[in-house]
């Protein structure tokens, strides 16, 4: 159980088009999902909070406008990076908790954007 | 804020054991939990710590003391699948949102 999916699993776009992560709990109800951006070798770093129905909570120096997140029902929640650009590469991770109560996150299988 | 402090690197050799400590000093604190991560794949949850002592999940175990604003992961028997990158993460609650604030990471080579 709690298996979390992400797609793409790699994208390639040009620089100034958006494109859209999507980031799915398979077989549980996700009423929060997390946005994590990796680089190489480093750590992970939360990105914005997504709460099903309502706005997502963006950390200090994340750019709303930019990193457009979208939490429509209990099971998807969608990234957008608008008018990416090469330094918008990176490994982008989501995770869902299963509960409200609960701290537990379980990760997606990420995805590898390149931006060029 | 958070931060978290682990080595960057360790390496041992199949069969021997390895501790990887992190320390941390955080607001709200909660729990301290490990996760392992292949290169290119999604962090997997190894263990959680609430509690002083240790907490052991087969060749895993892992050990927090709340007073030091330390824990450490240790791995036993080591197997070459161990190979990963392993992260300490605080459990944290942020605002109205329970949140993970992870350390750095240590690339875990094991040798044959």
């Amino acid at each position: 159980g709690a298996v979390v999916s992400q797609h793409p699993s790699r994208v390639i776009c040009k620089s100034g088009t958006s494109v859209k992560i999507e980031c799915r709990s398979l077989d549980f109800q996700a009423t929060t999902m997390f946005w994590y951006r990796q680089f190489p070798k480093k750590s992970l770093m939360l990105m914005a909070t997504s709460n099903e129905g309502s706005k997502a909570t963006y950390e200090q120096g994340v750019e709303k406008d930019k990193f457009l997140i979208n939490h429509a029902s209990l099971t998807l929640s969608t990234l957008t990076v608008t008018s990416a650009h090469p330094e918008d590469s990176s490994f982008y991770i989501c995770s869902a908790r299963v509960t409200g109560d609960s701290y537990e996150q379980y990760f997606g299988p990420g995805t590898r954007l390149t931006v060029t | 804020g958070q931060s978290l402090e682990q080595p960057s690197e360790v390496t041992a050799v199949e069969g021997a054991i390895v501790q990887i400590n992190c320390t941390y000093q955080t607001s709200g604190f909660y729990g301290l939990s490990w996760y392992q991560q292949h290169d290119g794949g999604a962090p997997t949850f190894l263990s959680y710590n609430a509690l002083d002592g240790l907490e052991e999940t087969g060749r895993f175990s892992s050990f927090l003391s709340r007073s030091d604003s330390y824990g450490y992961l240790l791995l036993q028997e080591l197997q070459m699948k161990d190979s990963a990158s392993y992260f300490c993460a605080v459990r944290v609650f942020s605002g109205s949102a329970r949140q993970l604030t992870f350390g750095s990471g240590t690339q875990l080579t094991v040798l044959p």
